[in-house]
């Protein structure tokens, strides 16, 4: 079984901090990707980025930075110089490959709410 | 806005009613994902279609079911329905079986059950 855990329940920063969402993950299959999703208050779900279990080089992506590490099973999302428009909920996402014969649909955790306050 | 399109986006209906949920794809994509969020479920997978066929069933309910059509969009039904069915749902979609491939999502149909 596939299991997705975000501790972290609520966040509140204040402007231009850095913070970061954890998640760890739980699985028996030794080929899956991992997904962050930010849901704004309007909503919606929105994709922000996929890891295959395969590739653990961490990326930048402008204020954003992700941090894979096998090795404890975690999957950390990183803001920096938060902003208020990053308030949402931040999902992390599990899902397995076609190989493994477990599930292909995502397993989300229960997400953060981050709050940034101005 | 992730191509992706649910109608309606608000329901409101009552105990024991049926109502039907309406999903188009993106355009190419051929996997549609439905999932539940509800504050104490969570995110929920409900059943995944690619290309017509039922591909994965997760916790969907004996009241609830699912189809998608030749042109690829996908219906939601919901019957006899209950309070604890007031939920968020959405839609999904993914290119071909969906392996590694994100899943985009709608902006859900709000149901409110009185």
């Amino acid at each position: 079984a596939q299991k997705v855990t975000q501790a972290q329940t609520e966040i509140s920063v204040v402007e231009k901090e850095d913070v970061t969402l954890d998640c760890v993950y739980e699985t028996r299959d030794t080929t899956y990707y991992l997904f962050w999703y930010k849901q704004p208050p309007s909503g919606e779900l929105v994709f922000l980025i996929r890891r295959n279990s395969f590739d653990e080089q961490n990326e930048i992506s402008g204020r954003y930075s992700w941090n894979f590490q096998k090795s404890t099973s975690s999957f950390n999302f990183t803001i920096t110089a938060s902003q208020v428009v990053d308030s949402a909920v931040y999902f992390c996402a599990l899902s397995a490959a076609f190989s493994s014969g477990s599930a292909r649909q995502l397993t989300f955790g229960s997400g953060t709410q981050l709050t940034v306050l101005p | 806005d992730s191509g992706v399109t649910q109608t309606p986006k608000h329901l409101i209906t009552a105990t024991g009613q049926r109502v039907t949920l309406r999903c188009s794809p993106r355009s190419g994509d051929l996997s549609v994902y439905w999932y539940q969020q509800s504050l104490d479920q969570g995110l929920q997978f409900l059943i995944q279609y690619y290309n017509g066929e039922e591909r994965a069933k997760g916790n969907i309910l004996e009241r609830f079911s699912a189809q998608q059509f030749p042109d690829l969009h996908s219906e939601l039904n919901l019957s006899s329905l209950e309070l604890g069915d007031s939920a968020l749902y959405f839609c999904a979609s993914s290119p071909r079986g969906g392996e590694g491939q994100p899943q985009h999502f709608g902006d859900g149909t709000r149901l409110s059950i009185l």
